[in-house]
């Protein structure tokens, strides 16, 4: 079993859509949780980090359940621009970043 | 341009040749990690120094690899004898050593074997 795991894609959904990524890890001694964003062919780039209050940036909305070891990404009106995969990303007390496989959007027009 | 920089961008090379790629840190991250990413998967894992000390390897890092940081500066990822399996994007990424914060990431080397 992976480390991280993350629902499998694609997602499509038409433009002005809510989606929700799921992510579970596997290790109950992680510390620090992200959401990236990765575009086709480029390196993947910060979304947003994960907090345990849960957290907000404008549209996108993150969620922590330490206790089922699972986060959540949910997109609010998306648009075309959000086309991208989403990898989630927990880290270990001083350790390396663990990313998931990561799920692919396609927002459609 | 601050951020985290690789070099060269791309690599095609013949299977049986070594390769050196080399990466720049944000300057005041003293964390350097090396990752490899394949078509449709998440970044793996491969090194991550702290200042010139590696502090982990992964055990998919087979003996053809190696990395060095010698200074705490800049980092290099060598690979032995290059085998068609070895073809990926070959990520750097850096942070400072305070928790919960995130890692950059530069373009990445692609690298081709043929």
């Amino acid at each position: 079993r992976k480390e991280v795991e993350q629902d499998p894609g694609p997602f499509n959904v038409p433009e002005g859509a809510t989606v929700a990524f799921n992510c579970t890890y596997s290790n109950s001694a992680s510390q620090s949780f992200f959401w990236y964003r990765q575009d086709c062919r480029k390196e993947p780039k910060l979304l947003m980090s994960v907090y345990s209050s849960g957290n907000e940036d404008g549209r996108f909305t993150a969620q922590l359940n330490r206790a089922s070891q699972y986060i959540s990404l949910l997109i609010r009106d998306s648009k075309l621009s959000d086309s991208a995969t989403y990898l989630c990303v927990v880290r270990h007390y001083g350790q390396n970043f663990v990313f998931g496989p990561g799920t692919r959007l396609s927002v459609l027009p | 341009d601050t951020g985290v920089s690789q070099d060269p961008r791309h690599k095609i090379t013949k299977r049986g040749q070594n390769v050196t790629f080399r990466c720049d840190p944000i300057s005041e991250h003293n964390r350097l990690y090396w990752y490899r990413q394949t078509l449709g998967q998440g970044p793996e894992f491969l090194t991550y120094f702290q200042n010139e000390a590696q502090l982990e390897k992964s055990r998919l890092l087979s003996d053809r690899f190696s990395a060095e940081r010698p200074k705490g500066s800049f980092s290099t990822l060598e690979i032995q004898r290059t085998e068609q399996g070895d073809s990926a994007m070959y990520l750097c990424a850096s942070s400072s050593s305070a928790e919960n914060t995130e890692a950059f990431f530069g373009q990445g080397t692609r690298l081709t074997v043929v």
